[in-house]
């Protein structure tokens, strides 16, 4: 089944204790990315990937990292969470750089990471 | 002003009801559009996606573009219970494929 897999589902950590949330999908995409979606605020990106060891910010990368050394894993990295960063996060990967119009920036979601920073 | 703006609801419509969400997005120059189902806790799935001008219907699912105007809208035809979720626009504002969301208008199908 093509899919994107993201763990750990449900997380809860302290101030200034490092973590990764991983990322992997099976579907040969090379376009990743990491969004995390907030009450009233929508889905915003955090980071995303057009291929291996290609990554650049999205909307809000302030206190995240992301590395891409394989195809199929994207995983994130919270150095040091605050509070700030209890989120739900998801991953997504597409056909990019594929035909837009034949739906290669249509996105495939993992299932979701709730983080919560106390 | 945002580059797309829902309004985020909620909307209530009767069971077998139309329900209608609208969409509005800044950049003139965006190449496709999307809306995205949310149950509650759950990842966003695609229902639709739209390229040109005019309508494209998909079941009970229309989606409306007009580029003029510069917005985007879903129509579900005999609403269900089960159509209760958050419905998400997204825009790929320019080359390059980056989709942006909008915040989400929750419906809620009333039995």
């Amino acid at each position: 089944e093509a899919q994107v897999t993201q763990n750990p589902r449900y997380l809860i950590t302290v101030t200034g204790k490092k973590l990764t949330v991983t990322c992997s999908q099976n579907m040969n995409h090379e376009y990743m990315s990491w969004y995390r979606q907030d009450p009233g605020l929508g889905l915003r990106q955090i980071y995303y990937s057009m291929n291996v060891e290609v990554t650049d910010k999205g909307d809000v990368p302030e206190g995240y990292k992301v590395s891409r050394k394989e195809k199929r894993n994207f995983p994130l990295i919270l150095e040091s969470p605050s509070p700030n960063q209890t989120s739900l996060y998801f991953c997504a990967s597409s056909n990019l750089p594929g035909p837009i119009y034949s739906g290669a920036n249509v996105l495939t979601f993992g299932a979701g990471s709730r983080l919560t920073v106390l | 002003q945002k580059e797309v703006e829902q309004n985020s609801g909620p909307l209530s419509v009767p069971e077998g009801a139309i329900a209608s969400l609208n969409c509005t997005y800044s950049d003139r120059g965006s190449q496709s559009f999307f809306w995205y189902r949310q149950y509650s806790g759950k990842s966003p799935e695609l229902i639709m996606s739209i390229y040109s001008n005019g309508d494209k219907e998909d079941g009970r699912f229309t989606a409306q573009l007009n580029k003029a105007s510069q917005y985007v809208s879903l129509l579900i035809r005999d609403s269900q219970p089960s159509d209760s979720a958050t419905y998400l626009c997204a825009v790929n504002p320019r080359q390059g494929g980056k989709l942006i969301f909008g915040q989400g208008t929750e419906l809620s199908v009333k039995p």
